[in-house]
């Protein structure tokens, strides 16, 4: 089945205590994408990949490092959380190309920092 | 300078209503266009891609307006399985996908 994977689903940690969003797609999608969603905020991109090795910062980068070594991972590293990135987060793929491809979602990891 | 914006709602109508919502955006690059959906605490789906000459699904159809700079979204029939939060949103080529906040629908019985 075609899906993008997110884990963990939900997560409860302590400030500064360093953690990892893993994200894969099997759908060998060129773009990657990890947006955050907050109430009345919508949804902010925090990175975006258009392919291996090829990152770059969306809105909202602060705080957070990406990666993309291979094709099909795009992890989301946290190196020292703080409670003002509590949220719900979103790994999305997309094919590059002419056509109108829209994004495809993770199921979402609920983070919160205390 | 917000790129793409919709009316929050939330819309509240009754079954079997017609209810139409509108985007506009502020990039006349604009390349592509879609409507997503959102059930709570869930994950944007993509509901519908947006062309030039309109394009229907069932029950729903989307309009895109170059000129003016808008898209709208008609759901006839409302189902209460309709209910949830509509985003409109808009990519420009090789860059990332932008998204309005979101209209919230309730439909009623």
């Amino acid at each position: 089945e075609a899906q993008v994977t997110q884990n963990p689903r939900y997560l409860i940690t302590v400030t500064g205590k360093k953690l990892t969003v893993t994200c894969s797609q099997n759908m060998n999608h060129e773009y990657m994408s990890w947006y955050r969603q907050d109430p009345g905020l919508g949804l902010r991109q925090i990175y975006y990949s258009m392919n291996v090795e090829v990152t770059d910062k969306g809105d909202v980068p602060e705080g957070y490092k990406v990666s993309r070594k291979e094709k099909r991972n795009f992890p989301l590293i946290l190196e020292s959380p703080s409670p003002n990135q509590t949220s719900l987060y979103f790994c999305a793929s997309r094919p590059a190309g002419r056509e109108p491809y829209g994004y495809t979602f993770g199921s979402g990891t609920r983070l919160t920092v205390v | 300078r917000k790129e793409v914006e919709q009316d929050p709602g939330p819309f509240n109508v009754p079954e079997g209503a017609t209810v139409a919502f509108n985007c506009t955006y502020s990039n006349s690059a604009s390349q592509s266009f879609f409507w997503y959906r959102q059930d709570c605490r869930k994950e944007p789906k993509l509901l519908m891609s947006v062309y030039s000459s309109g394009n229907e699904d069932g029950r729903f159809t989307a309009q895109l307006n170059r000129a003016s700079q808008y898209i709208s979204l008609l759901i006839r029939d409302s189902k209460l399985s309709d209910s949830a939060t509509y985003l409109c949103v808009v990519n420009m080529g090789n860059t990332p996908l932008v998204f309005g906040k979101g209209t919230r629908l309730s439909v009623i019985a």
